[in-house]
């Protein structure tokens, strides 16, 4: 009965390799999000989805594809991985775009070696 | 760009109340604060959040002083495993996204 589940736990993987995270959430929200969480434990917006169309894009490198099949799902696919890459991800959902709740997975740690 | 200012630690002892304060000096009437927690290696929990009341629900109590400059999250009766990085953010009501800063890591020792 998890809200907001996301596959894989962990990720590791070589530079240059190409990967995808997938999101999913079961509480019948419109809007999700993908945030990155660097070894200084910053967390930052990277991307958000309203109805399966992006409303956020926040500088992200274009290696980082998100991908909204439905709404209750969105993956992320990065490209030609890079040292920096590595962080936990966390993918978030919210009923509506604007100042709602976000409710968050439990994050994929990915490290690039 | 943070808009909040949080003491980086704080230690509270089990079964008494956690007092965590926030300053955000700046906040726009149309600004909602929001508190989040993060338990190691977990996602970022809601907690509760508020505009000018005060708030309580299961987890915990919000006060948010009158001028709404600064605001404290009350835990009543904190136990081991409220130990984590609390985040207290400041949102506008069409702000689609959630802006961390370091937040508070609060230890509660038995």
């Amino acid at each position: 009965d998890t809200a907001v589940s996301q596959t894989p736990k962990y990720l590791v993987t070589q530079m240059g390799n190409d990967k995808s995270i997938k999101c999913e959430q079961n509480l019948g929200h419109d809007t999700m999000y993908w945030y990155k969480q660097d070894s200084k434990k910053f967390l930052k917006i990277m991307f958000s989805y309203n109805n399966k169309e992006l409303i956020i894009n926040e500088t992200v490198p274009n290696r980082f594809s998100p991908k909204s099949p439905d709404k209750a799902h969105l993956n992320l696919h990065i490209n030609s991985l890079e040292l920096g890459d590595s962080a936990v991800y966390f993918c978030a959902s919210s009923q509506v775009a604007g100042g709602d709740t976000q409710y968050f997975g439990p994050g994929t740690r990915l490290t690039v070696l | 760009d943070a808009k909040t200012t949080q003491p980086p630690s704080m230690d509270c002892a089990e079964g008494r109340a956690a007092n965590l304060p926030c300053n955000h000096s700046t906040i726009s009437g149309n600004e909602y604060v929001y508190w989040y927690r993060q338990i190691h290696s977990q996602g970022p929990q809601y907690i509760i959040h508020g505009l000018k009341n005060n708030e309580t629900n299961e987890m915990a109590s919000l006060i948010i002083t009158e001028d709404r400059k600064s605001s404290t999250l009350i835990l009543p009766h904190a136990t081991l495993r409220d130990t984590a990085v609390y985040y207290c953010i400041v949102r506008a009501t069409n702000d689609y996204k959630l802006s961390f800063g370091a937040g508070t890591t609060v230890t509660v020792r038995a």
